[in-house]
């Protein structure tokens, strides 16, 4: 089973701060997602990583494979940034066929 | 459609009734997962198709829990004799090539009373 950690688990930060949210896991994976879920609303996926860094807009994610680390980035904050952001794994042995093992995710609230 | 739909998005269920759940998964989307998610939690898995094919169905919690998708497409998650335990958010996701990513459904509510 692949154990993924979160941390932090509630980060409340002021509008136009950066934003670092980590990610951890035991089991070597094929990839690592980060989803982003909004209250009462469905699961946006933000990303999916395999190696490196992909960027979109103001977020950015990195992976470091040997680590078994992942980082999501936030620069310039936002209010409509205000959600819950999970970190979920796949493609390791036990992991549902290709399904997904999620951490617990960081609630993040951005005041303005 | 567009995304991947899930109905109804809220339920309110009494102890000991039958329940189901529905996703209407990316048309052409291969692969449909459930997935269940307590208050405060990440979600958990709970079973896998291939098509018409249910590969894994380790994650249902017991045998009260069924799921199927008889033509490759539509899934229902059935949920006899609710008990209060099985109030949370029920996601669906589908994916084309799980190597290609998820869509997420909106999931659906259920509060067992």
């Amino acid at each position: 089973k692949n154990e993924v950690e979160q941390s932090p688990q509630n980060l409340t930060a002021q509008e136009g701060e950066f934003i670092t949210i980590n990610c951890s896991y035991s089991v070597g994976i094929s990839a690592l997602h980060w989803l982003q879920q909004h209250p009462g609303g469905g699961i946006v996926s933000l990303f999916m990583l395999s190696s490196g860094k992909k960027k979109h807009g103001r977020l950015i994610a990195t992976i470091n494979i040997q680590e078994k680390h992942s980082s999501l980035h936030i620069t310039a904050s936002h209010p409509r940034d205000s959600a819950v952001y999970i970190c979920a794994v796949s493609g390791f042995a036990g992991g549902g066929a290709d399904g997904l093992t999620f951490g617990k995710g960081t609630h993040l609230i951005i005041q303005p | 459609g567009a995304g991947v739909s899930q109905s109804p998005r809220y339920k309110v269920a009494k102890r000991g009734q039958d329940v189901a759940l529905r996703c209407d998964p990316i048309s052409g989307h291969v692969s449909l997962f459930w997935y269940q998610q307590a208050l405060g939690q990440g979600p958990e898995f709970l079973t896998y198709f291939q098509n018409e094919a249910q590969l894994d169905k380790s994650g249902l919690p017991s045998d009260r829990f069924f799921a199927e998708r008889p033509e490759g497409s539509v899934s229902t998650l059935k949920i006899q004799r609710t008990q209060q335990e099985d109030s949370a958010v029920y996601l669906c996701a589908s994916s084309l090539d799980p190597g290609y990513g998820y869509t997420f459904g909106s999931g659906t509510r259920l509060t067992v009373v």
